[in-house]
């Protein structure tokens, strides 16, 4: 199963800034993804995040808002820019290998004040 | 579009018994199933996987079933430990929705010693 480090693993930020979240695997995987998790909420999908190109983004999420990169197969990051309240969140990236079964990062808890 | 729901939303039992999650889904053509652990604040851990042809899965004290017809999947949990505390989560992988999960809002599982 792959391994999924993610940094920073929590934070407390100023509202109006930015913060990028770092996910690294111990393996090359095709697709990656990052998720947000509201207080008391299931997930949601915000991206795709695709080697080599552009993200995909779910209905309602916006690149300006989270930019995303993929340099290589390895590594992704996740911005969460200008932040708000409405922002504190647990974000979290996942993988897939295999089946495809999906594995996830210990997740980046975020609270903007 | 797909909508996962999980009964019940909280659940508390005493030590050692045995005990039942479930999960319905509202589109019956998956790829697969995946029943997933988290504990407070973090990330996602892998309990087991089911492929759409099969009926069941099992790890340890823990037996997933899955009855696409009907749209349902149960997480039957032996001989419960205070360890097993968690939320419970189930994620719908859709044939035609390559690399993406549908979640469930999770059943948060209480044993108590």
């Amino acid at each position: 199963s792959a391994v999924i480090s993610q940094k920073p693993s929590r934070d407390i930020c100023q509202r109006g800034t930015s913060l990028t979240i770092q996910c690294q695997v111990d393996s090359q995987v095709t697709m990656m993804f990052w998720y947000r998790q509201q207080p008391g909420q299931s997930l949601t999908l915000i991206a795709t995040a695709n080697q080599g190109s552009e993200a995909t983004y779910e209905s309602g999420f916006v690149i300006d808002k989270f930019p995303i990169s993929r340099p290589n197969l390895t590594f992704s990051t996740l911005t969460v820019s200008n932040m708000s309240p409405e922002d504190s969140s647990i974000y979290l990236c996942s993988v897939e290998q295999g089946a495809p079964e999906a594995f996830f990062g210990q997740g980046t808890r975020l609270t903007v004040v | 579009k797909q909508e996962v729901t999980q009964i019940p939303a909280a659940l508390s039992v005493p030590e050692g018994e045995n005990l039942v999650l479930n999960c319905s889904f509202t589109d019956s053509a998956i790829y697969n199933l995946q029943w997933f652990r988290q504990d407070p604040g973090k990330g996602l851990t892998s309990l087991l996987l089911i492929q759409s042809s099969q009926r069941e899965q099992t790890s340890g004290r823990l037996n997933a079933s899955l009855d696409k017809s009907s749209g349902r999947s149960t997480l039957y949990i032996a001989a419960s430990q205070p360890g097993d505390s968690a939320t419970y989560l189930c994620a719908v992988r859709h044939h035609t929705n390559a690399g993406k999960s549908t979640f469930g809002d999770g059943t948060t599982l209480t044993v108590k010693p």
